[in-house]
């Protein structure tokens, strides 16, 4: 069967360090993945979503960035920290038979 | 762009009522539509997903139902729990796999 994994589960950040959050997929190959955050109280934003190795889409201008070295692997990353990256992070990914998507844990990420 | 909006909320329910999520979207060229469920503090789960050329799909007590044409789906949970005290979110998929979420129903269901 497939499972997502996610980590760190928790993170704590000063305002101006670098970030880097994994995602990995096992049980299934070329997956599209996705990093979603979604801030207290609000809906889900689609941040980047990948259809194969190197190739990444940006849904919206931000302080971040992803890549995709391997095919079920995911990293969302920031050279730099803001207050306003403080969210709740989450890895998706679909491609199975049944279209359906999946969820990872997520990451819980709090700058200060 | 696709923009989803789910009504009410948020809803509280005392343990056995059956009650209806509803979630709209103004693009009607949808590929599917999935709901799903959110625990505080944790990822979604997949309770169902609707294909474009379905008009609904069951899963236990769930039953959801997709209506393109007048851009609208319904969740429906039938003898509500305690358990399934949840926020509930929905997705309209795009042809391009794209998912648009709507910002949930937070429910409430009273012992």
């Amino acid at each position: 069967s497939q499972t997502i994994h996610q980590w760190p589960a928790t993170l704590v950040q000063p305002v101006g360090s670098p970030l880097s959050l994994e995602c990995t997929v096992e049980g299934t190959s070329n997956p599209n993945l996705y990093w979603y955050r979604q801030a207290a109280g609000r809906g889900l934003q689609l941040l980047f979503y990948s259809v194969g190795i190197g190739q990444i889409s940006s849904e919206v201008p931000q302080n971040l960035s992803a890549s995709r070295p391997q095919d079920r692997q995911f990293i969302l990353s920031s050279k730099k920290l803001l207050l306003s990256d403080s969210g709740f992070y989450l890895c998706a990914w679909t491609g199975g038979r049944d279209e359906t998507q999946y969820f990872g844990p997520g990451t819980r990420l709090l700058v200060l | 762009k696709q923009e989803v909006t789910q009504i009410p909320a948020a809803l509280s329910v005392p343990e056995g009522e059956n009650l209806v999520l509803n979630c709209s979207f103004t693009d009607s060229a949808i590929y599917n539509l999935q709901w799903f469920r959110q625990d505080p503090g944790k990822g979604l789960t997949s309770l169902l997903l609707i294909q474009s050329s379905q008009r609904e799909q069951t899963s236990g007590r769930l039953n959801a139902s997709l209506d393109k044409s007048s851009g609208r789906s319904t969740l429906y949970i039938a003898a509500s729990q305690p358990g399934d005290s949840a926020t509930y979110l929905c997705a309209a998929i795009s042809p391009g796999n794209q998912f648009y979420f709507g910002t949930g129903t937070s429910l409430t269901v009273i012992p």
